[in-house]
């Protein structure tokens, strides 16, 4: 079993829906990231977390460190939200371990 | 992707020959992350860098594989004697001082072995 795990491994939704991708990881962490990757292109840290919930845009990233379980919801989704999403847990020296990510389609 | 620099973007070496990735990494950051994220799978830690110094290379495979962050000057991942089993994205982070910070990514470079 990985320590981090993504759900759903693909999702495909039509444009405005309401997104949510879930993470659980079985490790102590210090904070977790969620982090955005299109085809073919470079990786963008979306948030870094360890506690409670932040807000950029329409993205909303939640964490319940009791639980060992993180959420990324994304609203009103378009079609340019389109992407891999990848939930990456902090371990000791910052070492990032990777969940296995989320294929995100969004339909027109 | 917030300043961190990597080159080239693309690699192309024929097996036996030796690859060197490079990675500046964004200013005032001091910490150099490297992953590599094989074809259909998922990223995984390599190693990481303080400057002059290795901190965590629990990643590395044990042989052909180096990385350097030198006091002047970017990250070095290299690897000796490349395989077709090399071929894959390397991605190289950085961050600041201090625990946890946020790591910020580089482009990566796609290194295809033929």
């Amino acid at each position: 079993k990985n320590e981090v795990e993504q759900s759903p491994q693909n999702l495909t939704a039509q444009e405005g829906e309401f997104i949510t991708i879930n993470c659980s990881y079985s490790v102590g962490i210090s904070a977790l990231h969620w982090l955005q990757q299109h085809p073919g292109g470079g990786i963008v840290s979306l948030f870094m977390l360890s506690s409670g919930k932040k807000k950029h845009g329409r993205l909303i990233a939640t964490i319940n460190i009791q639980e060992k379980h993180s959420s990324l919801h994304i609203t009103a989704s378009h079609p340019r939200d389109s992407a891999v999403y990848i939930c990456a847990v902090i371990q000791g020296a910052q070492k990032l371990v990777f969940g296995q990510g989320t294929r995100l389609t969004i339909n027109p | 992707n917030a300043g961190v620099m990597q080159n080239p973007r693309h690699l192309v070496r024929r097996r036996g020959q030796e690859a060197r990735l490079r990675c500046s990494p964004m200013k005032g950051h001091s910490h150099v992350y490297w992953y590599r994220q094989l074809p259909e799978e998922g990223l995984k830690f390599m190693v990481y860098l303080q400057k002059e110094n290795i901190i965590d290379e629990s990643g590395m495979p044990k042989e052909r594989f180096s990385a350097e962050f030198p006091k002047e000057g970017p990250s070095i991942l290299r690897i000796q004697q490349v395989v077709r089993g090399d071929s894959a994205a390397y991605f190289c982070a950085s961050a600041s001082q201090g625990s946890p910070q946020p790591q910020h990514f580089g482009d990566g470079t796609r290194l295809s072995i033929l």
